[in-house]
């Protein structure tokens, strides 16, 4: 019953590197995405997916690569990490059709130093 | 986002009514939703409502829905210390889901 698996949970980045956070559902979903959490601000869309091969930029991209070669794992792509990009990290899946509801994943604590 | 909005913070004594309340902007969005964070947690999904409602009950549940005005509201009945947690109202549009700032409620005894 594993739902939708974020790793790593806990990761610490200096200024410059690059690393790549996973993620990965086993419901079949056509929709993935990543959104981060930061304090007063809620959830913002970094990318989404409809499908395998099919991404598209949501409201903060800059600074992140995704691709989704399956329908399985959507993985984010940190190029050169700032410390702006110290945030919590959450992946959802869903469908597209019915009530759209996401499942979301544990998150991703991030820390850019 | 900017798009939806709601109060940061919500204090309430157990056993007592609490009211959310979220404004937002889309009017064409099918599904409105409210979700749960606990501490440490992703979100879950509580409960939601068709644009086409005025209100859902769904146990101590009630979700109310002003189309004309854009504003929705979650009332929970009988708050208990359970119910601590952050709400986020949401409403979708084109696949993609826009989230309010998110409503800490803490439940006092």
């Amino acid at each position: 019953n594993a739902g939708v698996t974020q790793t790593p949970k806990f990761q610490v980045l200096k200024t410059g590197q690059s690393m790549t956070l996973q993620c990965a559902q086993d419901m079949n979903h056509e929709y993935m995405s990543w959104y981060r959490q930061d304090p007063g601000m809620g959830l913002r869309l970094i990318h989404y997916s409809v499908g395998a091969g099919i991404t598209d930029q949501g409201e903060v991209p800059n600074g992140y690569n995704v691709s989704r070669s399956t329908t399985e794992d959507f993985p984010l792509r940190l190029l050169s990490a700032a410390p702006s990009q110290t945030s919590v990290y959450f992946c959802a899946s869903g469908t597209v059709v019915n009530t759209g509801e996401l499942f979301f994943g544990e998150g991703s604590r991030l820390t850019v130093l | 986002g900017e798009d939806v909005e709601q109060s940061l913070f919500l204090s309430v004594r157990e056993g007592d009514s609490s009211v959310i309340n979220c404004t937002y902007t889309d009017s064409s969005s099918t599904y409105l939703y409210w979700y749960k964070q606990e501490p440490g947690a992703g979100l879950q999904l509580l409960t939601y409502i068709f644009s086409n409602m005025d209100m859902k009950q769904d146990q101590r549940l009630t979700v109310l829905l002003n189309k004309k005005d854009k504003h929705l509201s979650l009332r929970i009945a009988d708050t208990q210390t359970g119910d601590s947690a952050i709400y986020f109202c949401a409403e979708s549009n084109d696949y993609k889901l826009s989230f309010g700032a998110g409503t800490t409620v803490t439940v006092r005894a």
